[in-house]
């Protein structure tokens, strides 16, 4: 159980393109869903927290414009990097959970987003 | 703010051999989650620990949750090629209601055949 899936796993695109990432909690309804974003061999960064039916939460630092996040379900989150940069290039993970203190966080594969 | 200290960052043994990494905070923590992860995966969620002192184990993975909460430790036994990754431990602090994570630095693995 407790499967998300995370759509597409790789994306290489022109700089100035906007992508969209899908992240889907298969088996279960996310009330909530959370955006990394990860350097190599670093740990996770958080950029934003998203609620089902409410605007997303950003952590200092992240631009909202420049990252659009849609959580229109409690299955789906997306993530939209506008405008693309060689500098957005990086490894994007989404995680859904049920919300509450406690719970674990259930993460998707990635998306490898490559800005040429 | 609230800062989640992992050690050591990077880590390089034989097989066989046993080796702990720790995860230290200033602030108490309701739960403690350690993720291992594989190179163009997501982190795939290895245990939680909730109670101070708690000692959890999953085969030669052995978890521990200090007394006061605020820190704990991955200790591994004769570990195998198949142990390499990325370890990373996750906090939850009291003050959050909302399931938010914070993450250590993470913790490369490296066990050589």
């Amino acid at each position: 159980g407790a499967v998300v899936s995370q759509h597409p796993s790789w994306v290489i695109c022109k700089s100035g393109t906007s992508v969209k990432i899908e992240c889907r909690s298969l088996d279960f309804q996310a009330t909530t869903m959370f955006w990394y974003r990860q350097f190599p061999k670093q740990s996770l960064m958080l950029m934003a927290t998203s609620n089902e039916g409410s605007k997303a939460t950003y952590e200092q630092g992240v631009e909202k414009d420049k990252f659009l996040i849609n959580h229109a379900s409690l299955t789906l989150s997306t993530l939209t990097v506008t405008s693309a940069h060689p500098e957005d290039s990086s490894f994007y993970i989404c995680s859904a959970s049920v919300g509450y203190s406690n719970q674990p966080q259930h993460f998707g594969d990635g998306t490898r987003l490559s800005i040429l | 703010t609230q800062l989640l200290e992992q050690s050591p960052q990077f880590l390089s043994i034989q097989e066989g051999e046993n080796l702990t990494v720790y995860c230290n905070s200033s602030s108490v923590f309701s739960s403690l989650q350690w993720y291992r992860q594989e190179p163009g995966e997501g982190p795939v969620l290895l245990v939680t620990v909730v109670t101070g002192g708690e000692v959890k184990k999953l085969k030669r993975l052995t978890f521990q949750f200090g007394d006061a909460r605020k820190d704990s430790s991955l200790h591994i036994t004769a570990a195998q090629p198949g142990d390499t990754g990325l370890y990373l431990c996750a906090g939850d602090f009291t003050s959050s209601n909302t399931g938010k994570l914070i993450f250590g630095q993470g913790t490369t693995l490296q066990v050589k055949p």
